[in-house]
C-alpha cells in the first residue's frame, strides 16, 4: 500500500531562514503527491502536488518541492521562511482508488524571530 | 467563491450517543471526501462520495456511515459513540473527474468532535 513517512515531528527555524521539511514515499509506480498546510482551528490548505513531469514543482506562499524517485522524496523547501509559516505541514500520497489520500503524521513547523 | 463549509464546527456527545456531521463543497463540485484526524493516528480516509453513491470507503467499522444528497451536500454519521472517536472530523471537495488526483481537493475547517 501506499504510504508516506514523515521523519521530522518538530522542526524550528529562525525567521528569514531556509526551510526542507522531508518527506520518503512508498509506492510501486510514479505517485500523486502533495504537501498541505494547516494552521490552528484551520483545514487543510494545498501547497502543491506532483503527478508528472518537471520534477521541481512550485506551490503557494513561495514553496517548492523536489520529486526524486532514486531516493523516495519529496522534500519541500523554502528560501526564507516567514513568522507566518508555522503550522503543521501534512505529505500526502495518493491511493490507488479514486481521490482517496494517505498523509504523513506532520511536521510541525516553529518559527522563532 | 464560497468554500467548503461544516457544521457543526464544535460538538460535544456521550459515549453511546449518535451524530451526524455536514459538509456543503464548493459549488459545481461532486466529490466529497471524509477523514478523521486524531493526535494518535493522524490523517485518515473514512470514505468518498460522488453523485449521490459512495466511490471509495477507507479502514473504518461499519458504525460510520455516510450519505450525499443530490445538491452535493454530504453528511457523515457515527453511531454509538465511542471515546476513541473524538477527533477533528474533515471534508473535501473537488470536481470529482476521472483523473482521480489530478484534481484539486479543497478542505474545510472541520467539525472537532468531543466524545465525553
Amino acid at each position: 500500500a501506499q504510504s508516506v513517512t514523515q521523519p521530522d515531528i518538530h522542526i524550528t527555524v529562525s525567521e528569514g531562514a531556509s526551510l526542507e521539511l522531508r518527506c520518503n514515499y512508498s509506492y510501486g509506480a510514479t505517485p500523486y503527491l502533495f504537501w498541505y498546510v494547516q494552521s490552528p482551528g484551520q483545514g487543510l490548505q494545498l501547497l502543491l502536488k506532483y503527478f508528472s513531469g518537471d520534477t521541481l514543482v512550485q506551490g503557494i506562499k513561495g514553496f517548492e518541492a523536489e520529486f526524486k524517485r532514486s531516493q523516495s522524496s519529496f522534500n519541500l523547501r523554502k528560501p526564507s521562511v516567514h513568522w507566518s509559516d508555522a503550522a503543521e505541514y501534512f505529505c500526502a500520497v495518493g491511493a490507488n482508488s479514486g481521490y482517496a489520500l494517505n498523509f504523513g503524521k506532520g511536521t510541525s513547523l516553529l518559527v522563532t524571530p | 467563491k464560497a468554500g467548503v463549509t461544516q457544521t457543526p464546527r464544535y460538538l460535544i456527545k456521550t459515549r453511546g450517543q449518535q451524530v451526524t456531521l455536514s459538509c456543503s463543497p464548493i459549488s459545481g463540485h461532486r466529490s466529497v471526501s471524509w477523514y478523521q484526524q486524531t493526535p494518535g493516528q493522524g490523517l485518515q480516509f473514512l470514505f468518498e462520495y460522488f453523485s449521490e453513491t459512495q466511490r471509495n470507503k477507507g479502514n473504518f467499522p461499519g458504525r460510520f456511515s455516510g450519505r450525499q444528497f443530490s445538491n452535493s451536500r454530504s453528511e457523515m454519521n457515527v453511531s454509538t459513540l465511542e471515546l476513541g472517536d473524538s477527533a477533528l472530523y474533515l471534508c473535501a471537495s473537488s470536481r470529482g473527474l476521472a483523473g482521480g488526483h489530478t484534481d484539486t481537493q479543497y478542505f474545510g475547517p472541520g467539525t472537532r468532535l468531543t466524545v465525553l
